[in-house]
């Protein structure tokens, strides 16, 4: 296993343009989170995954944010009618979890999003 | 709430020099504990961790001690190398919240 996977690493994108990006977890970890970074600041939580059920949204996920994980593997993360505000750093992560552990997590190198 | 404090940066030491990073938290329950490490361009990785009181992480030299009386995990390393250059960021995931809350990062220089 090659760990926490992104894609794209880089994304510039226009002002009102979607964009979409892709995390790939860790295969036997049931869970998928996902953060948003930005420059000089700790990563702030956007939503988790346990499996395919979404169980937990930040109040920082706009309506113009949308997350699936449909077959509670991969996960896509689409960022609708983009704005300057939204460039940051995207991160993905996984772990498994259960009621007796709680660990952290690996996370994937993150999709940097510039919004022009 | 609960909530991560970290020492702010930058930190600037000499090769060899001894590092402390303070992180302070305030949880209810019993927290795990966390370092993480971001060099950079890179993602954030797990440096070590502690789940209970009085646990000792340690890795690649770095220590941490989860003190609860104090509600402290500092981070701790005898001599520092160029190569730890990179923002350390304290966290922690509270045993009924899935979410790992994070401090706002140290960033360390070190010199040769």
């Amino acid at each position: 296993d090659t760990g926490v996977s992104q894609d794209p690493r880089h994304k510039i994108t226009k002002r009102g343009q979607n964009v979409t990006f892709r995390c790939d977890p860790i295969s036997e970890h049931n869970r998928l989170y996902w953060y948003r970074q930005t420059l000089g600041q700790g990563p702030e939580f956007l939503t988790y995954f346990q499996n395919e059920a979404q169980l937990e949204k930040s109040r920082l996920l706009s309506d113009r944010f949308s997350a699936e994980r449909p077959k509670g593997s991969f996960s896509t993360l689409e960022i609708q009618r983009t704005e300057q505000g939204d460039s940051a750093m995207y991160l993905c992560a996984s772990n498994e979890w259960d009621v007796s552990s709680n660990y952290g997590y690996t996370f994937g190198s993150g999709t940097r999003l510039t919004v022009v | 709430g609960n909530s991560v404090t970290q020492m702010e940066g930058p930190v600037t030491l000499s090769e060899e020099a001894f590092l402390t990073i303070n992180c302070t938290y305030t949880a209810t329950g019993y927290p795990s504990l966390f370092w993480y490490v971001q060099y950079p361009g890179e993602g954030l990785q797990l440096l070590l961790k502690a789940t209970k009181a009085d646990d000792k992480g340690s890795n690649k030299g770095f220590e941490a001690t989860y003190r609860k009386e104090t509600t402290s995990f500092h981070l701790e390393k005898g001599s520092v190398q160029v190569s730890d250059s990179a923002v350390y960021f304290c966290a922690l995931s509270s045993d009924s919240n899935y979410q790992l809350i994070w401090g706002a990062g140290t960033k360390l220089i070190i010199k040769p």
